[in-house]
């Protein structure tokens, strides 16, 4: 069984902070996502990562495939409330798959003003 | 409307009951995908679906649990003689290609049914 391992679970930080949230496993993906979730509402894709050692912005938000593509990493830098949400890695496997995505358990983040 | 439309958004059933979920894709795609998420858990799947057909239904509880995508029509997710343990938020997710020999599969999700069971 392929498993994302991501950490940390919960994150509560004040406004304007930096953080970074992990995604690891001892599995290849083909690929790898970054949702976020509100309350009440379906994940939405924030990125898709592709290459080993990619990195990808989105404004305050940065993006990292770690070269084996085992691991990802999302760092957010100056939290604003408005980041507040949970946050999902979810990858693609690399073999065997039928085209399902395999999530992580979720970051849930707190940012306070 | 572009999205995936998830019906009921709020389900409430006995012990016992039946449910069922329905789910329509994006207009164009033909590929289904059903999960599962407890609260401040991420997302298991349960079964993935094209028109007609169960391709993979590997994360789907052998009994009580069975889901359908018609020719014409929604997506259906049936929990038969519900119990506690199945309350949870559905989710129902559509793309436009198989993901197993693409780079990557983007999944578009809907706003998710939420069941309780009492």
């Amino acid at each position: 069984t392929q498993l994302l391992e991501q950490s940390p679970q919960f994150l509560s930080i004040q406004e304007g902070e930096n953080l970074t949230v992990y995604c690891n496993s001892s599995s290849v993906f083909s690929s790898l996502q970054w949702y976020r979730q509100e309350p009440g509402e379906g994940p939405v894709l924030l990125v898709t990562v592709v290459t080993g050692g990619e990195v990808k912005k989105l404004k305050r938000l940065t993006f990292q495939f770690g070269d084996a593509r085992k691991d990802s990493s999302l760092h957010i830098t100056a939290a604003q409330p408005g980041d507040t949400g949970l946050y999902l890695c979810a990858g693609l496997p690399s073999s065997g798959n039928t085209g399902k995505l395999i999530f992580g358990q979720g970051t849930t983040l707190q940012v306070k003003p | 409307n572009a999205g995936v439309m998830q019906n009921p958004r709020h389900l409430v059933r006995r012990r016992g009951q039946e449910a069922r979920l329905r789910c329509s894709p994006m207009k164009g795609h033909s590929h289904v995908y059903w999960y599962r998420q407890l609260p401040e858990e991420g997302l298991k799947f349960m079964v993935y679906l094209q028109k007609e057909n169960i391709i993979d239904e590997s994360g789907m509880p052998k009994e009580r649990f069975s889901a359908e995508f018609p020719k014409e029509g929604p997506s259906i997710l049936r929990i038969q003689q519900v119990v506690r343990g199945d309350s949870a938020a559905y989710f129902c997710a559509s793309s436009l290609i198989q993901g197993a020999n693409s780079g990557a599969n983007v999944l578009t999700f809907g706003a998710g049914s939420r069941l309780t069971v009492l």
